[in-house]
């Protein structure tokens, strides 16, 4: 199994600004995964980040916004940009060893804009 | 794209009882977890079940891929049962490993 952590494990920012949440994983993983789960509602997939090439964003999230680095296999970073008080939400980062493997999770970034 | 409902929504019980949750899926899928998220936010991994039965300690699992459905059981809970538990699915047409998940159902165990 992989462990991964995530920083900062939540921040208070103003609206207008942009924060940086760092994903490290313990091991080599192929495809990292950056999902937001807003107040009392489910995760949801904002984009995958494979080695060495562009993240792939869902319907509803666009590079802009939402800028991600992948330059290794142990790590990524998700940039929220331009933040809103709409963006406040728990960014989750997961990563598997395989496409077909168990996935596994970061403890989360805990996001307030005000 | 793939639906994953979950049911029931919420659940309450009494510490010492048994529960089902259940999981339906409308598509193929590769892979199906099982997840309870504490109420700090940590998601942790219960089952990794594509098919077949598991269990760990107070919880089993049995998916019926052939039926698309998961089932979560919890026996003997205890308050520290209480969270969200969801149930994600990695469909077989996705080459990628993206897991789309369920609303969850909201489990408060009482004393």
């Amino acid at each position: 199994s992989a462990v991964i952590s995530q920083k900062p494990s939540r921040d208070i920012c103003q609206r207008g600004t942009s924060l940086t949440i760092q994903c490290q994983v313990d091991s080599q993983v192929t495809m990292m995964f950056w999902y937001r789960q807003q107040p009392g509602q489910s995760l949801t997939l904002i984009a995958t980040a494979n080695q060495g090439s562009e993240a792939t964003y869902e319907s509803g999230f666009v590079i802009d916004k939402f800028p991600i680095s992948r330059p290794n296999l142990t790590f990524s970073t998700l940039t929220v940009s331009n933040m809103s008080p709409e963006d406040s939400s728990i960014y989750l980062c997961s990563g598997d060893s395989h496409s077909y493997n168990e996935q596994f999770f970061g403890p989360g970034t805990r996001l307030t804009v005000l | 794209g793939i639906q994953v409902e979950q049911s029931p929504p919420d659940l309450i019980l009494q510490e010492g009882a048994n529960s089902t949750l259940r999981c339906n899926f409308s598509d193929s899928v590769n892979n199906l977890q099982w997840f309870h998220q504490n109420p700090w936010g940590q998601l942790i991994n219960l089952f990794y079940i594509p098919s077949g039965t598991k269990q760990n300690g107070r919880l089993s699992a049995t998916t019926v891929a052939t039926e698309r459905y998961s089932l979560l059981y919890i026996s003997s809970s205890q308050t520290t049962d209480s969270g969200v538990y969801f149930c994600a699915v990695h469909m077989t047409t996705d080459s990628w490993g993206k897991l789309q998940f369920g609303a969850g159902t909201q489990v408060v165990v009482t004393p």
